[in-house]
């Protein structure tokens, strides 16, 4: 049964840090890992979809690698900002879930200072 | 496009009533998931639907949930009898296709206070 860790579960850092969010899945066959941010009491934003071919992906400030045969993510985040606090949720999907359905960590909930 | 949407956004209920909560998927996607996130907790699958078809409900307690996504019309999650430990954020999420290639579009969700 697949499961998906994340640490830290929390972080604080001051504005302008350079950060990097773990996540780690026991089962290495997977279809695609997507990173997505959620705002308090809010729906989710998706940031980042490595599918299992990629090695990593590249957003603005983000980057999210993927390492299948260790079972390992990390999103990395340069210069934070205030703005960047939120919780950061990693996911997996692969095709023994329901109709590929996703299975997410519980997330780490990162505090900018400014 | 308006992407995912989830009505209500918020919902009240006492112990033992009914929670209808409904979601309509962005246009041209057939695949619909529910998830549950409890407190503390992280998004746990509840079902996965296609049109007029529950394809895996292994997430669902056995008892008083139910999910239908008819022919036309939204996907609908239904809690009879609520219980204080329904108490969640439910979203739903849509696809266009499953396998490989899949992505997903979030709604942004509905809270339920069960009082």
């Amino acid at each position: 049964k697949q499961e998906v860790t994340q640490i830290p579960a929390a972080l604080s850092v001051p504005e302008g840090e350079n950060l990097v969010l773990n996540c780690s899945f026991t089962d290495s066959a997977i279809y695609n890992l997507q990173w997505f941010r959620q705002d308090p009491g809010k729906g989710l934003t998706s940031l980042l979809l490595i599918q299992s071919s990629q090695r990593e992906q590249t957003s603005g400030r983000l980057n999210a690698s993927l390492d299948k045969s260790s079972g390992r993510s990390t999103l990395y985040i340069a210069a934070s900002q205030p703005g960047d606090s939120a919780t950061y949720l990693c996911a997996v999907s692969a095709d023994d879930q329901a109709g590929t359905a996703l299975i997410f960590g519980k997330g780490t909930t990162l505090s900018v200072s400014s | 496009n308006a992407g995912v949407m989830q009505n209500p956004r918020h919902l009240v209920r006492r112990r033992g009533q009914e929670a209808r909560l409904r979601c309509s998927p962005m246009k041209g996607h057939s695949h619909v998931y529910w998830y549950r996130q409890l407190p503390e907790e992280g998004l746990k699958f509840m079902v996965y639907l296609q049109k007029e078809n529950i394809i895996d409900e292994s997430g669902m307690p056995k008892e008083r949930f139910s999910a239908e996504f008819p022919k036309e019309g939204p996907s609908i999650l239904r809690i009879q009898q609520v219980v204080r430990g329904d108490s969640a954020a439910y979203f739903c999420a849509s696809s266009p296709r499953t396998g490989p290639t899949q992505y997903w579009i979030f709604g942004p969700g509905t809270r339920l206070t069960v009082t």
